[in-house]
């Protein structure tokens, strides 16, 4: 149980384009996911916090007109990396926590992550 | 905000010996510390996690233990295996909708 999965898994694009990633709870619902984003040979960086029905809480330096997310449903939340340029270029990860959770020691079930190339 | 410290960057031990990796926070109001593992290309796996109750956590090979006074906490890795080699990061979250605030990682290599 507790499966997080991500898509699509891989993803190359033209500058200038703009490339959405979803990321889905398969045997959970999950009220809070969140985003990540890993440079080679870093940590994750937290990005935003998306609560189902409500905006997305984002961390600071993080442009919420760049990085648009949605989280329509228990079960998915979406990235949309608008106008992409190669410094956006990454490895996304998003991570879900049960809708039972009730606090912070709870785990959160990580997805397998999305590599961006922007060319 | 929540500002987590971790060292050493990179530990290199020889297979059977012990590994340790240490963690700072900032946020007296963090109350969960859990370790995950990060394989090249995968996605971060929990390994072991304690709550601000707690002193000490083992789970067979692995151990972690905090010090809330000095806000740091360790992980501990006996008898490593060439199956340990990989990137660990130490996190720290506290009731603000559970956001993990991660370390810098440590890259671990264990010589068989």
């Amino acid at each position: 149980g507790a499966v997080v999965s991500q898509h699509p898994s891989r993803v190359i694009c033209k500058s200038g384009t703009s490339v959405k990633i979803e990321c889905r709870s398969l045997d959970f619902q999950a009220t809070t996911m969140f985003w990540y984003r890993q440079f080679p040979k870093q940590s994750l960086m937290l990005m935003a916090t998306s609560n189902e029905g409500s905006k997305a809480t984002y961390e600071q330096g993080v442009e919420k007109d760049k990085f648009l997310i949605n989280h329509a449903s228990l079960t998915l939340s979406t990235l949309t990396v608008t106008s992409a340029h190669p410094e956006d270029s990454s490895f996304y990860i998003c991570s879900a926590r049960s809708r039972l959770a009730g606090g912070p020691g709870d785990e959160q079930f990580f997805g397998p992550g999305t590599r961006l190339t922007v060319l | 905000g929540e500002n987590v410290e971790q060292h050493p960057s990179t530990l290199s031990v020889q297979e059977g010996d012990s590994a340790v990796i240490k963690c700072t926070y900032s946020d007296s109001a963090s109350n969960y510390f859990p370790w995950y593992k990060q394989e090249l290309g995968k996605r971060p796996q929990l390994i072991i996690d304690i709550r601000s109750n707690v002193g000490e956590k083992k789970d067979q090979r692995i151990a972690v233990t905090l010090n809330k006074t000095a806000k740091h906490f360790s992980l501990h890795i006996t008898e490593t295996q060439p199956e340990d080699s990989a990137v660990y990061f130490c996190a720290a979250s506290n009731n603000q909708g559970g956001k993990l605030i991660f370390g810098q990682g440590t890259e671990l290599s264990v010589k068989p």
